[in-house]
């Protein structure tokens, strides 16, 4: 059974760096085509796509938020980590790691939960 | 702003056929496979449709998908109260190399 479950801060202040770590199971992000994502969720808004790191450590970032992110993996952990820096509370929102495919790589399955990340002083 | 474009909501009542359009351009939906993802209110989103019209194992035969040139449509035939959700499309972007997503459509079973 993949499963994969987000965790980090419920809240930042402004200006901090957010650092949200993946833990997952069920796969291994050395195989062959194996990726993990990030994708997050303002309140009451649409999906914005975050990040990506493949199985060969090739990464891909939003176009608007790339010099924020950083996405980064621990195989020996099972583990993917996503930074934000210099965080704002337009940044407020549900954050969700998602397993990939690398031969569709807008076909995520499956999701964790999410974790809700509130920007407040 | 998305760049793939739904309509913000759909209605239908029990038993209709409801179709969920997302419009996009040649560099994303025009070569590149669509998916489709159903999310309830609190819950993480769920893959409903893959490679333009494939259901995943365990999803309903009353859930369709199709693709013609730019445009996606997502089906639900025999609209039940439980459909009720957010629906939304995706796809990758050769221009951007980024994932995009739609606005999402809220389909209410009247």
């Amino acid at each position: 059974q993949v499963t994969l479950r987000e965790s980090g801060p419920a809240l930042v202040k402004p200006t901090q760096t957010l650092t949200l770590t993946c833990t997952f199971s069920g796969f291994s992000l050395t195989t062959f085509g194996i990726c993990v994502t990030w994708i997050r969720q303002p309140p009451g808004r649409a999906l914005e796509w975050l990040a990506r790191i493949d199985w060969d450590d090739d990464k891909y970032y939003s176009t608007s938020l790339k010099t924020r992110l950083t996405i980064s993996k621990d195989t020996s952990k099972n583990q993917v980590v996503l930074t934000m820096t210099n965080m704002d509370p337009a940044d407020t929102a549900t954050y969700y790691c998602a397993r990939i495919m690398h031969v569709d790589p807008s076909k995520f399955d499956p999701w964790g939960q999410g974790t809700l990340v509130t920007v407040s002083s | 702003q998305s760049v793939l474009t739904q309509p913000p909501s759909a209605s239908g009542t029990p038993g209709q056929r409801v179709t969920i359009s997302c419009s996009g351009s040649r560099s994303n939906i025009g070569g590149n496979n669509v998916n489709w993802y159903q999310q309830f209110p609190g819950t993480s989103p769920k893959l409903l449709i893959y490679s333009d019209k494939y259901r995943p194992s365990g999803v309903s035969e009353r859930f369709s998908g199709s693709k013609s040139a730019t445009s996606a449509s997502l089906v639900i035939s025999g609209l039940q109260s439980e459909d009720e959700s957010d629906y939304y499309c995706a796809a990758w972007d050769d221009n951007l190399e980024n994932v995009i997503f739609g606005g999402g459509t809220k389909l209410t079973v009247l």
